[in-house]
């Protein structure tokens, strides 16, 4: 099992470039989220799934669409590019028989918007 | 609204002595509670978690006190030791059906240096 899979790990985009994030997960999990890591604000949720074809906002999903046609795939794209979407992107899953919550995190993507 | 906060970005230990790394949440209704630690260049990884409806729960070194009048609740590392040195986030959850289902509330993090 790779477990949770992204790339690329590091980007860096003009302002008002778009670009895609992806996401892989081979643990059969119906939940996938994402999550952007700010200095001093934690993980804050972008966009979540709860199985393939749904899809909802998190905590900051402006600048940011998802879609999940399959169960092991969640990109993340940003459509034009801003300086506030400098982060680092991380994207979990969860399986039906996590007790409490728990979720897998992947290595993460090092976003820079210059 | 900041609903999990911890208000320590930093602590500093000796090997050997106990960690003690606090989390404060602001909504009752959460009923899961989880710590993740992180290091530099990696994604975050599940340490141990609590349900509302208990008060500790153990793992070997690691302890979570859950205190549910106060709303808080706290990381115990003991013995502390030098590869523990890391990003440590709490996390809260809801229930299946609240607004939270499924989702984690990070707090900001509390960065752990063990000193050898």
């Amino acid at each position: 099992n790779a477990g949770v899979t992204q790339t690329p790990k590091f980007q860096v985009l003009k302002t008002g470039q778009s670009m895609t994030l992806q996401c892989a997960q081979d643990m059969n999990h119906e939940y996938m989220s994402w999550y952007r890591q700010d200095p001093g604000m934690g993980l804050r949720l972008i966009h979540y799934s709860v199985g393939a074809g749904i899809t909802d906002q998190g905590e900051v999903p402006n600048g940011y669409n998802v879609s999940r046609s399959t169960t092991e795939d969640f990109p993340l794209r940003l459509l034009s590019a801003a300086p506030s979407q400098t982060s680092v992107y991380f994207c979990a899953s969860r399986g039906g028989t996590s007790g409490h919550n728990e979720q897998f995190f992947g290595p993460g993507t090092r976003l820079t918007v210059l | 609204d900041q609903q999990v906060k911890q208000n320590s970005p930093s602590l500093s230990v000796q090997e050997g002595r106990i960690s003690i790394l606090n989390c404060d949440y602001t909504n009752s209704m959460f009923d899961y509670f989880l710590w993740y630690k992180k290091y530099p260049a990696e994604g975050p990884t599940f340490l141990i978690s609590i349900s509302s409806i208990k008060d500790k729960n153990e793992d070997g070194r690691f302890t979570v006190f859950l205190n549910k009048s106060a709303k808080h609740l706290s990381l115990h590392i003991v013995p502390s030791q030098p590869g523990d040195s890391a990003v440590y986030f709490c996390a809260a959850s809801g229930r299946h059906g609240s607004s939270n289902t499924g989702k984690l509330i990070f707090g900001q993090g509390t960065t752990l240096q063990v000193k050898p």
